[in-house]
């Protein structure tokens, strides 16, 4: 059971790029959501979920872009790179929001 | 608006002394309040909930957490702290969000409990 997978874990990208990061769960969650982790800033909701279909703005939403087309997977575009988006990004999935959250292991972003 | 506040950023303490790392929310409605632990350059593991029931609830690694509403705390606790413990940790509570009807995680900013030897 491999839980919630992110892809890449590592990346470096130039000013104005764009690239997706990949998040996979396959606990059959309901629920999915994507957080950025900044120093002193514990970490922000950018997207979430609530099922294949549904998906909705968190607290830090510009610059980002998702879909949620199967239960199974919830990408995060970044549609043109700045440096203010270097952060930590993980994706997290629960089942109804009840119970815990089960978060995948991270991408760390540099955007030079 | 709904939150969670951590007042301290770094909490000290001697392996072998009980440790408390605070947390504080604001929510509408009946809290679902988490604690999550977070080891260098890795994900967040999930410690403990309190969703309804006593007010002490027990998780991971012996630690616990008491939920106090007339305070709105959800304060965690251990009775003896170990090296090992060194770590970032989370609080937070599950928000009603914004325009659909589900609910994502707030988090508040972490707070970096230190055991020394």
């Amino acid at each position: 059971n491999a839980g919630v997978t992110q892809t890449p874990k590592f990346q470096v990208l130039k000013t104005g790029q764009s690239m997706t990061l990949q998040c996979a769960q396959d606990m059959n969650h309901e629920y999915m959501s994507w957080y950025r982790q900044d120093p002193g800033m514990g970490l922000r909701l950018i997207h979430y979920s609530v099922g294949a279909g549904i998906t909705d703005q968190g607290e830090v939403p510009n610059g980002y872009n998702v879909s949620r087309s199967t239960t199974e997977d919830f990408p995060l575009r970044l549609l043109s790179a700045a440096p203010s988006q270097t952060s930590v990004y993980f994706c997290a999935s629960s089942q109804d929001g009840s119970g815990g959250y089960t978060f995948g292991s991270g991408t760390r972003l540099t955007v030079v | 608006a709904q939150s969670v506040a951590q007042p301290e950023d770094q909490v000290n303490v001697a392996e072998g002394n009980p440790l408390t790392v605070k947390c504080t929310y604001s929510v509408s409605g009946n809290p679902y309040l988490f604690w999550y632990v977070q080891y260098p350059n890795r994900g967040l593991q999930f410690l403990l909930k309190y969703i309804t029931g006593d007010n002490l609830v027990k998780g991971s690694y012996g630690f616990e957490a008491e939920f106090n509403k007339s305070q709105t705390s959800f304060h965690l606790k251990k009775p003896s702290a170990l090296v090992s413990d060194s770590a970032l940790y989370f609080c937070a509570v599950r928000a009603a969000l914004y325009n659909q009807a589900g609910t994502a995680l707030i988090f508040g900013k972490g707070t970096t409990l230190s055991v020394s030897s």
